[in-house]
């Protein structure tokens, strides 16, 4: 199946800092992306959505201005935490749907996550 | 609104069957999957149903009634492996992925 890296898998920041986090589709072009984040023993919660070239789409209840994210090339999407909070520690996971595969549906392909902790 | 209920953790055998359940309320739908996540890993995808019916691959199997909003995801002879949380996701009129909170699956020797 189609391979998606995630950039860095762990970090550690201060409280108040920026952390930015790259997804990448390694070995097919993803227009769309998808910005997961998952709590302990809960399910994934979608964040937003990130289009090749336009603007992101964010859920309900996630603020864009805090949640980045910039998807400028068909292969590459990044999520920064903009002055992050012990609350916005999380385990942060990108995925992208590939079209060549699964027929009337688009398998989603999952990068390895990023365990984010803000001290 | 829209709702995945599956339960919170099964305790199986090695070697045994285990039925995971799965029933959903979504605004349309376009299809259930089922995937395996282990812990502090990704979610790995296991199956995709959208037509009434029993998907076999391998040791896995899934099962959906659209009619009754379920699901199931029956894994055969377990391995220690096989423990893991197990997540059941549906698909709605949007194409968007509503999610359970995931079942962990703990199998003992």
């Amino acid at each position: 199946g189609a391979v998606v890296s995630q950039h860095p898998s762990r970090v550690i920041c201060k409280s108040g800092t920026s952390v930015k986090i790259e997804c990448r589709s390694l070995d097919f072009q993803a227009t769309t992306m998808f910005w997961y984040r998952q709590f302990p023993k809960q399910s994934l919660m979608l964040m937003a959505t990130s289009n090749e070239g336009s603007k992101a789409t964010y859920e309900q209840g996630v603020e864009k201005d805090k949640f980045l994210i910039n998807h400028a090339s068909l292969t590459l999407s990044t999520l920064t935490v903009t002055s992050a909070h012990p609350e916005d520690s999380s385990f942060y996971i990108c995925s992208a749907p590939d079209p060549l595969t699964g027929g009337d549906y688009y398998e989603q392909f999952f990068g390895p996550g990023t365990r984010l902790t803000v001290l | 609104g829209q709702n995945i209920d599956q339960p919170t953790e099964m305790t199986a055998t090695e070697g045994a069957i285990v039925q995971i359940n799965c029933t959903y309320q979504t605004s349309g739908f376009n299809g259930l999957f089922w995937y395996q996540q282990h812990a502090g890993e990704a979610p790995t995808f296991l199956s995709y149903n959208v037509l009434d019916g029993l998907e076999e691959k391998g040791r896995f199997s899934s099962f959906l009634s659209r009619s009754k909003g379920y699901s199931y995801l029956l894994l055969k002879e377990l391995q220690m492996k096989d423990s893991a949380s197990y997540l059941c996701a549906a698909l709605d009129s949007n194409y968007q992925l509503i999610w359970g909170a995931g079942t962990k699956l703990i199998i003992k020797p």
